[in-house]
């Protein structure tokens, strides 16, 4: 199995501008969560999906965060506009769960620099 | 809400000593997983478990499950260059979420 993939892996941006990044979870995993990791503030939960559907967002920033998973095997963290303060690690882990928590597999993550 | 704690923040320890990190969180757990990152890396998946008082070993390492269940610990015997890394241990919270702890970094000098 390939594993979680993201991409891009690096993506420098200008304030202002928007960033997608793009997540594919491991085939069969029925959920989806998007993490942001800085020295700061360590791991930090934006969002999850449970079966496509957002489950809960309460960990997503603000309105210029916002993230979709129109099929099982795809799913996108928007945000628009950025600006230098979202300069993180973001990654995408994938898990199977059926009433309950198991292990989480992440992706590499996108390292995002906003100057 | 719930919280994770772990202590100590930063160890650095000669090549071959021992190394513990401690995990408290403010909520009993159902169970507690631990995990490792690397530097650079992202966050890979070590151990769950489950039981009161459970202990499990893998190889150098002990993962202990406090009899409350509201604490973890992990020990390193005779640690080696290749465990350098934050260790983190996470809890449910609600639904699918995991609540990760706060991370112990480790340093080895060769």
């Amino acid at each position: 199995d390939a594993g979680v993939i993201q991409s891009p892996r690096h993506e420098v941006t200008e304030m202002g501008q928007e960033v997608t990044l793009r997540c594919k979870p491991i085939s069969g995993h029925n959920s989806l969560f998007w993490y942001r990791q800085t020295m700061m503030r360590g791991l930090e939960l934006l969002i999850y999906f449970n079966n496509n559907v957002p489950i809960d967002d309460s960990g997503m920033p603000e309105d210029r965060f916002s993230a979709k998973m129109p099929n099982a095997s795809f799913s996108t963290l928007k945000i628009q506009p950025s600006e230098p303060r979202d300069s993180a690690v973001y990654f995408c882990a994938s898990s199977r769960t059926v009433g309950g928590t198991y292990e989480q597999y992440f992706g590499p993550g996108t390292r995002l620099t906003v100057t | 809400g719930q919280q994770v704690m772990q202590i100590p923040q930063y160890q650095h320890v000669q090549e071959g000593e021992d190394f513990t990190t401690y995990c408290n969180s403010s909520t009993t757990l159902s169970n507690i997983q631990w995990y490792k990152q690397r530097p650079g890396g992202h966050p890979v998946f070590l151990i769950q478990l489950v039981k009161s008082g459970e202990v499990k070993k893998q190889k150098r390492l002990t993962f202990q499950f406090g009899e409350a269940k509201k604490n973890s610990s992990l020990h390193i015997t005779a640690t080696q260059t290749t465990d350098v890394g934050t260790y983190f241990c996470a809890g449910p919270s609600s639904g699918d979420k995991l609540t990760f702890g706060t991370g112990t970094r480790l340093a080895v000098r060769p």
